[in-house]
């Protein structure tokens, strides 16, 4: 079983507005966790990652991430969106495993 | 700095062909990971090297062989292509165990 989850294939949001991409876990014990981003035609470029501490976690280009134990979620956040932020997002624990993937589409 | 390099950058084979996919890096990395990316898939892990001298099998690595050559290469061979094994391979390496992944380009592999 996937231990985590990305249960949206596409996010649509209009720039300048917040933007939420959801992660979800199931690996027992204390999780480390991380968000990675691909552009069209690249390979993935590392975001953020959890390990132990603070809930939240800020990462690379205004991005920042939730944790959230009793819900077991990873949420990806940005308070304003931006169009160059449009691309493939993709969750990941520290077992190797990759969520599937959720489209970010900002539109002007 | 180049970081993780990854050749050819496309291919195209028939069914039953070898190749071999080349990725090197210049971080000084110890661990090294072979990927595939499928469509509705997301990423999957095929091998990867935790260290030089050793390999370890990923998710799906049937169809697959590696040679972790030295501290800054890892290939990925396909003895005999299948059109299942059609789709974008990626390399990537790690310092510090598993906790941040620096990922090459892709190689787009189409197998006919």
């Amino acid at each position: 079983a996937q231990s985590v989850a990305q249960p949206e294939d596409q996010v649509n949001v209009a720039e300048g507005n917040p933007l939420t991409v959801k992660c979800t876990y199931s690996v027992s014990g204390n999780p480390y966790l991380f968000w990675y981003v691909q552009y069209p035609n690249r390979g993935l470029q590392f975001l953020l990652k959890y390990i132990t501490g603070d809930n939240l976690v800020k990462g690379s280009y205004g991005f920042e991430a939730e944790f959230n134990k009793s819900q077991t979620s990873f949420h990806l956040k940005k308070p304003s969106a931006l169009v160059s932020d449009s691309a493939l997002y993709f969750c990941a624990d520290s077992t190797l495993t990759f969520g599937k993937g959720t489209m970010l589409l900002v539109s002007p | 700095n180049a970081g993780v390099t990854q050749t050819p950058k496309f291919q195209v084979l028939k069914t039953g062909q070898s190749m071999t996919l080349q990725c090197a890096q210049d971080m000084n990395h110890n661990s090294m990971y072979w990927y595939r990316q499928d469509p509705g898939m997301g990423l999957r892990l095929i091998y990867y090297s935790a260290s030089e001298g050793t390999t370890d099998k990923g998710e799906v690595p049937n169809g697959y062989n590696v040679s972790r050559l030295n501290k800054r290469e890892f290939s990925l061979r396909l003895e005999s292509a299948a059109p299942s094994q059609t789709s974008v391979y990626f390399c990537a390496s790690s310092e510090e165990g598993h906790l941040k992944l620096f990922f090459g380009s892709g190689t787009q592999l189409s197998v006919l």
